[in-house]
C-alpha cells in the first residue's frame, strides 16, 4: 500500500498570505492525486484532480503542481474561507490512500 | 447537478446491525462508481471500499474486508453500506461520494454526500 504524508501538519498564516502544501507518495502515482478541503462539520470538497486541474468552481487562486511522488497545493492569497484542513489523494493504486491532512490556521 | 444524500444519523450498541444509504440525484447514476469513506472522531480520511450501481461490483478497503458489506440498488438509484455487527471502534462519519469519471475505479471523489454519523456505544 501506497504511504501518503503531507507537511507541515499545521500552517498558520495571516489573511493575504501565499500557502505552500506538501504532499508525498512512497512510490510513484503519476499525475493520479487529488486535493481536497474539509471545513469543521463538513463534507470534504474537491479542490484539485490530475495533480493540477482545479475543480468546477473552484477559485483560481488555488493551484496544484507535481507529479511522481512530490506535490504541492499553492493557496496564492489566503482567503478567511480558505482556513480548513486540507488533504492530499492518491487514485493511482488500489488502494486508494488519503494523506493525514495539514490544517491550515490563522496566523 | 448530481447531489448524493445520506440518511440520517444513528445510534447503535454494540453487536446490532445497521444499514446506512446514500442516493443519487440526476442521470447516469448506474455509470459512476461510488466510494465510502470513514472519518473517525478528530481524525483523518479512511477508504472503506467502492461499488459500481450497475454491477455491484465491489472492492474494499483492507481494514474493512469483512467488516462491512456494500450493495446498491440502481432501480432507486442508492447505494448501501452494511454491518452485521457493530463495535465501538465504527463509531464515525461515513461519507459517499462520487467517482470523477464514468466507469473508472480509480479516480477522484465528486461530489460528496453530507455524511452519515454512526455512534456505537453501549
Amino acid at each position: 500500500e501506497i504511504v501518503m504524508t503531507q507537511s507541515p501538519a499545521t500552517l498558520s498564516v495571516s489573511p493575504g498570505e501565499r500557502a505552500t502544501l506538501s504532499c508525498r507518495a512512497s512510490q510513484s502515482v503519476r499525475s493520479n492525486l487529488a486535493w481536497y478541503q474539509q471545513k469543521p462539520g463538513q463534507a470534504p470538497r474537491l479542490l484539485i484532480y490530475g495533480a493540477s486541474t482545479r475543480a468546477t468552481g473552484i477559485p483560481a487562486r488555488f493551484s496544484g503542481s507535481g507529479s511522481e511522488t512530490e506535490f504541492t497545493l499553492t493557496i496564492s492569497s489566503l482567503q478567511s474561507e480558505d482556513f480548513a484542513v486540507y488533504y492530499c489523494h492518491q487514485y493511482n493504486n488500489w488502494p486508494p490512500v488519503f494523506g493525514p491532512g495539514t490544517k491550515v490556521d490563522i496566523k | 447537478e448530481v447531489h448524493l444524500v445520506q440518511s440520517g444519523a444513528e445510534v447503535k450498541k454494540p453487536g446490532e446491525s445497521l444499514k446506512i444509504s446514500c442516493t443519487g440525484s440526476g442521470d447516469s447514476f448506474t455509470k459512476y462508481w461510488i466510494g465510502w469513506v470513514r472519518q473517525m472522531p478528530g481524525k483523518g480520511l479512511e477508504w472503506v471500499g467502492i461499488i459500481n450501481p450497475g454491477d455491484s461490483d465491489t472492492r474494499h478497503g483492507a481494514s474493512f474486508q469483512g467488516r462491512v458489506t456494500m450493495s446498491a440498488d440502481k432501480s432507486i438509484s442508492t447505494v448501501y453500506l452494511q454491518w452485521s455487527s457493530l463495535k465501538a471502534s465504527d463509531t464515525g462519519m461515513y461519507y459517499c461520494a462520487r467517482h470523477g469519471i464514468a466507469t473508472d475505479p480509480y479516480n477522484w471523489l465528486d461530489p460528496w454526500g453530507q455524511g452519515t454519523l454512526v455512534t456505537v456505544s453501549s
